[in-house]
């Protein structure tokens, strides 16, 4: 069974501008939560979408937002970028049977 | 609200036993994860202990105590490879998981 994918891998933008990322989840799994990883921080979450509706939410500002589609693919929008959305954001997906969550490889971002 | 505290750095070596403490206050508890993340990886899942006692899984071993709020992964046999981070993270219930800092482990020959 594949694992979790999320595209781009890198990326690079600078301060203003908006980027969108992409997350597949492993084939069954509906649940699909977004983290935010910078040093000394651990993984921040961001939010959480379960059969494409935002089942929770984190402590981030309104220009994060996402969305989940039908085939359970997610993706994850910031707008304005600050220099401080420099960060690794990584997705995981589960299956909900039992709290284990499947991460994919994450999208470096930086903002300049 | 949640907060989950552990070691930043903890240093070991090559062939011992190394433990990672971590303590947690939640508003709600559902059960303890443990998560490995190396260089450039991505999070991957060791154990999660919903009752409490132990829970062996090879080298690896995880403890909770719910009356404590605390817990612990237990790494034996340390090899070079184990050298990561590794986070505890707390289901409290109807939201996705909350993660600690993490714990940067060292091994040394």
């Amino acid at each position: 069974k594949a694992g979790v994918t999320q595209t781009p891998r890198y990326l690079i933008k600078t301060r203003g501008q908006q980027v969108t990322l992409s997350c597949s989840p492993i084939s069954g799994h509906r649940s699909v939560s977004w983290y935010q990883q910078t040093p000394g921080q651990g993984l921040q979450f961001l939010f959480e979408y379960f059969s494409e509706t935002q089942r929770n939410k984190g402590n981030f500002p309104g220009r994060f937002s996402g969305r989940q589609f039908s085939n359970s693919r997610s993706e994850m929008n910031v707008s304005t970028l600050e220099l401080g959305d420099s960060a690794l954001y990584l997705c995981a997906s589960s299956g909900g049977l039992d709290n284990e969550q499947f991460f994919g490889p994450g999208t470096r971002l930086t903002v300049l | 609200g949640q907060s989950l505290e552990q070691p930043s750095e903890v240093t070991a070596v090559e062939g011992a036993i190394v433990q990672i403490n971590c303590t947690y206050q939640t508003s709600g508890f559902y059960g303890l994860s443990w998560y490995q993340q190396h260089d450039g990886g991505a999070p991957t899942f060791l154990s999660y202990n919903a009752l409490d006692g132990l829970e062996e899984t090879g080298r690896f071993s995880s403890f909770l105590s719910r009356s404590d709020s605390y817990g612990y992964l237990l790494l034996q046999e340390l090899q070079m490879k184990d050298s990561a981070s590794y986070f505890c993270a707390v289901s409290p219930g109807n939201t996705p998981l909350v993660f600690g800092k993490g714990t940067r482990l060292s091994v040394i020959a």
